[in-house]
C-alpha cells in the first residue's frame, strides 16, 4: 500500500483556470516536498514545508501543510500550458530524510 | 554547478548482463538517494546514503542490486544478472536536509 496518496491520479484544465492538487499521508509527517516532472525528465524542486499551518508560495504555485490532518495541497493560480506535468509529493516518513514518494498527478492544461 | 550527474543516460542490454549505473552528486551534499520510476510502480526508493554510509536499503528489491558509496563524490547501483522486469528509469539524487535535487535519470531496457 502506498505511505502517499495523490489526488487526483490526473486532470485536465483549461488555461487560466485554477486547481488544487492534495497529498495524504497514512503516517505523521517530519518534512513535506513538492517536486514537478516534465515527461521523461527528472524531478525539479518546487518547495518543502516542515510546520503545520505553514504556507509556501512560488510564482503561481500554493502550497499547505495541515500536520494534524497529514495532508498537504498545492494549488496553482490561473493555470498556463508551461504548469503540465507531473507533480508528485515527497514525505520524510521517519525523522531520518527517508525520503518516499506519493503516486503523482498527472496535469495537463489545454489552451 | 552542474548538478548531479548520471551516466549512463541510456542503457540497453540483454538478460542476464551486469549493468552499473553511476551518480556523481552535487558537491558537499552528505544524503545521497537511489530511486527507481516505473509507470505500474511510480518512483520507488531504493537505497540512501547519509555521509557515504549506507542508511536504508529496505527497498532494494533483491540480491541482485547493490548500491556503493565509496567516496563524497561517486556513487554507483549495479544490477547483477540484469531481468527484463529491471527495465525502468533509475534516478539519483542528493542534498542536504531540506531540499533534494535530482539528476536526470539513466534509461535502462533490459532485452
Amino acid at each position: 500500500s502506498q505511505e502517499l496518496e495523490q489526488s487526483p491520479q490526473s486532470l485536465i484544465v483549461q488555461e487560466g483556470k485554477n486547481l488544487t492538487i492534495n497529498c495524504t499521508s497514512s503516517k505523521t509527517l517530519y518534512g513535506l516536498y513538492w517536486y514537478k516532472q516534465k515527461y521523461g525528465e527528472g524531478l525539479i524542486f518546487l518547495m518543502m514545508l516542515q510546520k503545520g499551518g505553514e504556507e509556501k508560495s512560488h510564482e503561481k504555485i500554493t502550497a499547505k501543510l495541515d500536520e494534524k490532518k497529514q495532508q498537504s495541497s498545492l494549488h496553482i493560480t490561473a493555470s498556463q500550458p508551461s504548469h503540465a506535468g507531473i507533480y508528485l509529493c515527497g514525505a520524510d516518513m521517519g525523522g531520518f530524510q527517508k525520503l518516499v514518494f506519493g503516486t503523482g498527478t498527472r496535469l495537463l492544461v489545454s489552451p | 554547478d552542474a548538478g548531479v550527474i548520471q551516466s549512463p543516460r541510456h542503457e540497453v542490454t540483454e538478460m542476464g548482463q551486469e549493468v552499473t549505473l553511476r551518480c556523481k552528486p552535487i558537491s558537499g551534499h552528505d544524503y545521497l538517494f537511489w530511486y527507481r520510476q516505473t509507470m505500474m510502480r511510480g518512483l520507488e526508493l531504493l537505497i540512501y546514503f547519509n555521509n557515504n554510509v549506507p542508511i536504508d536499503d529496505s527497498g532494494m528489491p533483491e540480491d541482485r542490486f547493490s548500491a556503493k558509496m565509496p567516496n563524497a563524490s561517486f556513487s554507483t547501483l549495479k544490477i547483477q544478472p540484469s531481468e527484463p522486469r529491471d527495465s525502468a528509469v533509475y534516478f539519483c539524487a542528493s542534498g542536504l536536509r531540506g531540499g533534494y535535487t535530482f539528476g536526470s535519470g539513466t534509461r535502462l531496457t533490459v532485452v
